[in-house]
């Protein structure tokens, strides 16, 4: 089974700010078969980044994807009030099985 | 619009069975590319996927609860259910579904439409 360990587990940030999440695979992700979550208090998670870097319908330019093997990322560019939220990762390339990280939250410093 | 509904009990006991229902609409299961998956998320804590089937009723599991879920569809009333089997404090989580429409194979892609969630609290 794929382990995914999301780092750092908090990161404080303020409005305007550049974030920079990390996702580490314990192997490889086959094809770039990663994606990110977003889920706010009390809702469900939404999907933003699919395929390591394609963003879902309806997500805004300032969220971006990268990385490849056993390395990803999330970037959001400058945070706006509503990206503070708690971001998963999680592999569909190893079959059957989907693990997701235990997820890093953003807060507002 | 596709839209996904969870619904069960709010409340079971330790040894009883679970049976969840996720209620969809705006796209079918018997179509090709389409699959219905169930994750899990204990209070404050991560997800966790537990179960998927897909148009041609191919059905996956996690390793770690195979042996207690069990994930059937009616493709007629848009509706797949989850049942889980010896339930266990361990198992209090908020349950969801979510789709996954695929080009390729439901393993292969991600999830693109979630519920809302149903919480299932296990307790004598």
């Amino acid at each position: 089974e794929i382990v995914l360990t999301q780092s750092p587990g908090t990161l404080s940030l303020s409005p305007g700010e550049r974030a920079t999440l990390s996702c580490r695979a314990s192997q490889s992700v086959s094809s770039s078969y990663l994606a990110w979550y977003q889920q706010k208090p009390g809702q469900a998670p939404r999907l933003l980044i699919y395929g390591a870097s394609s963003r879902a319908t309806g997500i805004p330019d300032r969220f971006s994807g990268s990385g490849s093997g056993t390395d990803f990322t999330l970037t959001i560019s400058r945070l706006e009030p509503e990206d503070f939220a708690v971001y998963y990762c999680q592999q569909y390339g190893s079959s059957p099985r989907l693990t997701f990280g235990g997820g890093t939250k953003v807060e507002i410093k | 619009q596709v839209t996904l509904r969870e619904s069960g009990p709010a409340l079971v006991k330790p040894t009883q069975t679970l049976t969840l229902t996720c209620t969809f609409s705006g796209f079918s299961l018997s179509t090709s590319g389409m699959c219905v998956s169930w994750v899990r998320q204990p209070p404050g804590k991560a997800l966790e996927w537990l179960a998927l089937i897909d148009w041609d009723d191919d059905k996956y599991y996690s390793t770690s609860l195979k042996t207690r879920l069990t994930i059937s569809k009616d493709t007629s009333k848009n509706q797949v259910v989850l049942t889980m089997t010896n339930m266990d404090p361990v198992d209090t989580a908020t349950y969801y579904c979510a789709r996954i429409h695929t080009s390729s194979s439901c393993l292969h892609d991600a999830f693109d439409i979630w519920g809302q969630g149903t919480m299932v609290t296990v307790s004598s």
